[in-house]
């Protein structure tokens, strides 16, 4: 079946730089895209969506990026605080609300 | 408002046992999707149900099962329960149209032991 991003490799960032998290995506035919910030013991938190006729989008501190011709997701995490440390999802949505994650990334920020 | 809700947030069983978990949606939204996510093959869909009907399935066995209520409130159930459905079941809701796509808000999951 399709796939997104099968891996969970670990980032580790000082605290106050900037964070880059990539995702791969096999399914062209995607339209939306979603990133997701799951903490030890919880369920996964909305973190920032993009549809694929958008390039980019912003959040609060936060950057999605889409590039549909190598089908590729990136989050951008400015400033990245403690409080960020979790693993990170991309998911893209397919027929009706069926999501397919990727692996995850374990962002580890150091103090 | 209130976010999606899942009980019982544990759960111990043993092996050929049967488990019913529940969500609750957030307030206004009529579709629920339930994932399964383990160590090993990450999270993966089970199924959606809108307006009480399944929409989508995933690839699981026919153990797993599911219904969604006049509320919009949603059950499901893994029946003849084997060692390696332990995992973390977890609900999504989202303000589903009848078409397009809508952003999906999880809840906390049931953390579900088989023994």
């Amino acid at each position: 079946g399709e796939s997104v991003g099968l891996h969970l490799p670990t980032l580790s960032v000082q605290e106050g730089d900037n964070s880059i998290i990539n995702c791969a995506y096999s399914n062209s035919a995607s339209d939306y895209f979603i990133w997701y910030k799951q903490e030890s013991g919880k369920g996964p938190q909305f973190i920032i969506d993009i549809r694929s006729n958008m390039d980019k989008r912003q959040g609060q501190r936060v950057t999605v990026l889409l590039n549909k011709t190598v089908k590729h997701l990136s989050l951008q995490i400015a400033a990245t605080q403690p409080g960020d440390s979790a693993v990170y999802f991309c998911a893209e949505n397919n027929a009706g609300n069926m999501l397919t994650f990727g692996g995850g990334t374990r962002l580890m920020v150091k103090p | 408002k209130a976010g999606v809700t899942q009980t019982p947030r544990y759960l111990i069983k043993t092996r050929g046992q049967q488990v019913t978990l529940s969500c609750s949606p957030i307030s206004g939204h009529r579709s629920v999707s339930w994932y399964q996510q383990t160590p090993g093959q990450g999270l993966q869909f089970l199924f959606e149900y809108f307006s009480e009907t399944q929409r989508n399935k995933g690839n699981f066995p026919g153990r797993f099962s599911g219904r969604q209520f006049s509320n919009s409130r949603s059950e499901m159930n893994v029946s003849t329960l084997e060692l390696g459905d332990s995992a973390l079941y977890l609900c999504a809701s989202s303000f589903r149209l009848a078409g397009g796509t809508h952003t999906q808000y999880f809840g906390p999951g049931t953390r579900l032991t088989v023994l």
